[in-house]
């Protein structure tokens, strides 16, 4: 079993809708990161979370440390929020990554 | 702007050269960098960590005397894949923690492709 589980693995949905992305994690972690990958590689860190809810613009991330779960919210989806999104988590001084969430906004 | 600087981003070699790809941290000295390889379509994979002035820590299964990583200032970590193989075709890519705030930036990555 991995230490780092995303679900879905792919997501297609309309432009506008609400999405949700689950990373759940089974070892002691000091910081999670939520990622975006685009098509040519290039990575974004889009959040660093330790505990609670930290929101940046169209996005909203999550984290329960009791739960050991975290999510990734995208309020009004667009077609450039098309990536792949990776969870990472930091766990004695190593970077745990999912294995990446594929999201299409279709227009 | 990018705070993080990867160099080249795509490279092209024979097989059995070494190819160098540089990693720079422009806006914050980096005293941890990180190299990663990614194969298609598949996650992330941490290849070893990188400390200013002392050697790099590898992660198992990944040969240290195959990819030489040097972090000779707090701003410049370098990983060299020596004898490169078809095999050793990947995207490179490597990244930078903050030591201020503890974020992580990472560069755009270097698609090595070994003929």
């Amino acid at each position: 079993k991995n230490e780092v589980e995303q679900s879905p693995q792919n997501l297609t949905a309309q432009e506008g809708e609400f999405i949700t992305i689950n990373c759940s994690y089974s070892v002691g972690i000091s910081a999670l990161h939520w990622l975006q990958q685009h098509p040519g590689g290039g990575i974004v860190s889009l959040f660093m979370l330790s505990s609670g809810k930290k929101k940046h613009g169209r996005l909203i991330a999550t984290i329960n440390i009791q739960e050991k779960h975290s999510s990734l919210h995208i309020t009004a989806s667009h077609p450039r929020d098309s990536a792949v999104y990776i969870c990472a988590v930091r766990a004695n001084d190593k970077i745990i990554f999912g294995k990446g969430t594929r999201l299409h906004i279709l227009p | 702007g990018a705070v993080v600087s990867q160099h080249p981003s795509w490279v092209i070699c024979k097989s059995g050269t070494s190819v160098k790809i540089e990693c720079r941290s422009l806006d914050f000295q980096a005293t941890t960098m990180f190299w990663y390889r990614q194969f298609p379509k598949q996650s992330l994979m941490l290849m070893a960590t990188s400390n200013e002035g002392s050697k790099a820590t590898y992660e198992q299964g990944v040969e240290k005397d195959k990819f030489l990583i040097n972090h000779a200032s707090l701003t410049l970590s370098t990983l060299t894949v020596t004898s490169a193989h078809p095999e050793d075709s990947s995207f490179y890519i490597c990244s930078a923690r903050d030591p201020t705030n503890e974020k992580l930036f990472f560069g755009s990555g270097t698609q090595l492709s070994v003929l």
